[in-house]
């Protein structure tokens, strides 16, 4: 599986925008480009994935570079509720496993 | 849907002691998983399952022990617990694209 790079940490001011960068710079085209994160205490949980098209949900805003070796994490507004680690991780699903490979991710502070 | 339930929360263990930690999904997903993560790491895979009676070996599978009798169960044995078990497990559960983790137990090993 391809890796990864993502800052060790960042920090925000509550209510305003934050985008989380990561790079990946080996991703393989089958790859497909998954964001997770965990809150203190509390197993991972899915926030948003992509292949080649920025894509947006309730939670965040994925953008996706142009020749996909990099992508950035949007979220639109930070809460408090938004401190957490957050992994980016490379996936197709292809391999038998299926598994997610999980780095040390960013940690994402936000300032009241 | 309650998702991917753990049993226990927490758990201290004495060295050599045995336990299971338990797994349940209400999904009906065929692929399950186990990870662990210690202190300022990432997870890491101990054992995964693509369906009920098939299990199979992940990055880190020295010292436990896995079965699937059913779709929805996928129990994680521990058979003599050392210190360096100590560590925090999840459980997983994949759908199409997602993977749905437990709350995870915390195991503490002296």
């Amino acid at each position: 599986d391809a890796k990864t790079t993502q800052p060790n940490s960042m920090e925000s001011n509550e209510e305003e925008p934050v985008h989380l960068p990561c790079n990946h710079s080996t991703i393989s085209g089958t790859d497909y480009i998954h964001w997770y994160r965990q809150l203190p205490s509390q197993g991972p949980e899915y926030v948003i994935h992509g292949l080649t098209s920025n894509v947006n949900n309730r939670m965040a805003s994925l953008a996706i570079a142009e020749d996909r070796k990099s992508s950035t994490l949007i979220l639109h507004r930070a809460t408090l509720r938004d401190a957490a680690v957050y992994y980016c991780i490379l996936s197709d699903y292809g391999g038998s496993q299926g598994n997610l490979i999980f780095g040390k991710g960013t940690k994402l502070s936000v300032k009241p | 849907n309650a998702g991917v339930t753990q049993t226990p929360k927490f758990r201290i263990l004495k060295i050599g002691q045995s336990m299971t930690l338990q797994c349940t999904q209400d999904m009906n997903h065929n692929y399950m998983y186990w990870y662990r993560q210690d202190p300022g790491m990432g997870l890491k895979l101990i054992y995964y399952s693509v369906g009920a009676g098939i299990t199979d070996k992940g990055e880190v599978p020295n010292g436990y022990n896995v079965s699937r009798s059913t779709t929805e169960d996928f129990p994680l044995r521990l058979e003599l617990a050392a210190p360096s078990q100590t560590s925090v497990y999840f459980c997983a559960s994949r759908g199409q694209e997602t993977q749905y983790f437990g709350p995870g137990t915390r195991l503490l090993v002296l």
